[in-house]
């Protein structure tokens, strides 16, 4: 089946805008979660889903950053006012329950760049 | 705060040799280990999850180890393969088995070199 997806691949923004970035989990996945990766840097968790909820959001660096999903599916990642510091990619990522133990599908990641 | 670390940041081999690496992690609370590849230009590819201590797990060429005591982790591959060539990560989950994001070590960049 379809693996996870990620648009638009890439985005370049002007300091100050918004961007909405979106993620498609594969499909009857019940976690979703997003992480970026910074230049020289590890990826870094920034929020989890299980189904529409998110209840852990303790990675998200600034109250700039928010995230939803909705009808279980498709999560967009809010960044208001973006930064240079917030250029990244940005990896969405889903699982079948959500344990730990469940291995996480990768999409291809969108490359943020910001002016 | 959790540090998983991996060493070597970067790696050549000879095609046909083989190698390793490590990532160590945090002991305490530990539940999870993945192991990933991330080759350029495409998604991270999940190579293994562990959780339980003295576990190996093998898919063919590569394999890993586990001690979750001393909180380190082996990844195996025998006989590189150019096709081999890209950054393998590991993560970590500590927080007592309920889902959670992963913590990522800065991975270790292999290049096989033919």
């Amino acid at each position: 089946g379809a693996g996870v997806s990620q648009s638009p691949s890439n985005k370049v923004t002007e300091k100050g805008k918004d961007v909405e970035l979106r993620c498609d989990p594969i499909s009857g996945h019940t976690a979703l979660y997003w992480y970026r990766q910074s230049l020289g840097q590890g990826l870094e968790f920034l929020i989890y889903f299980q189904g529409n909820s998110a209840p852990d959001k303790s990675g998200l660096p600034s109250d700039r950053f928010s995230a939803e999903r909705t009808g279980g599916s498709v999560s967009t990642l809010t960044i208001q006012r973006t930064q240079q510091e917030d250029s990244a990619v940005y990896l969405c990522a889903s699982s079948n329950v959500g344990s730990g133990a469940d291995t996480q599908y990768f999409g291809p990641g969108t490359r943020l760049t910001v002016l | 705060i959790l540090n998983v670390e991996q060493s070597p940041q970067s790696l050549h081999v000879q095609e046909g040799d083989s190698t390793n690496f490590t990532c160590s992690f945090p002991s305490s609370n530990f539940y999870a280990l993945h192991w990933y590849r991330w080759e350029t230009a495409k998604s991270p590819e999940a190579l293994f999850v562990m959780t339980l201590n003295g576990d190996e797990k093998k898919k063919g060429r590569i394999s890993a180890t586990l001690n979750t005591k001393e909180g380190y982790s082996y990844l195996y591959i025998k006989g590189s393969q150019p096709e081999d060539s890209a950054t393998y990560l590991c993560a970590s989950l500590n927080s007592g088995g309920g889902a959670d994001g992963l913590t990522f070590g800065k991975g270790t960049h292999l290049i096989i070199q033919p």
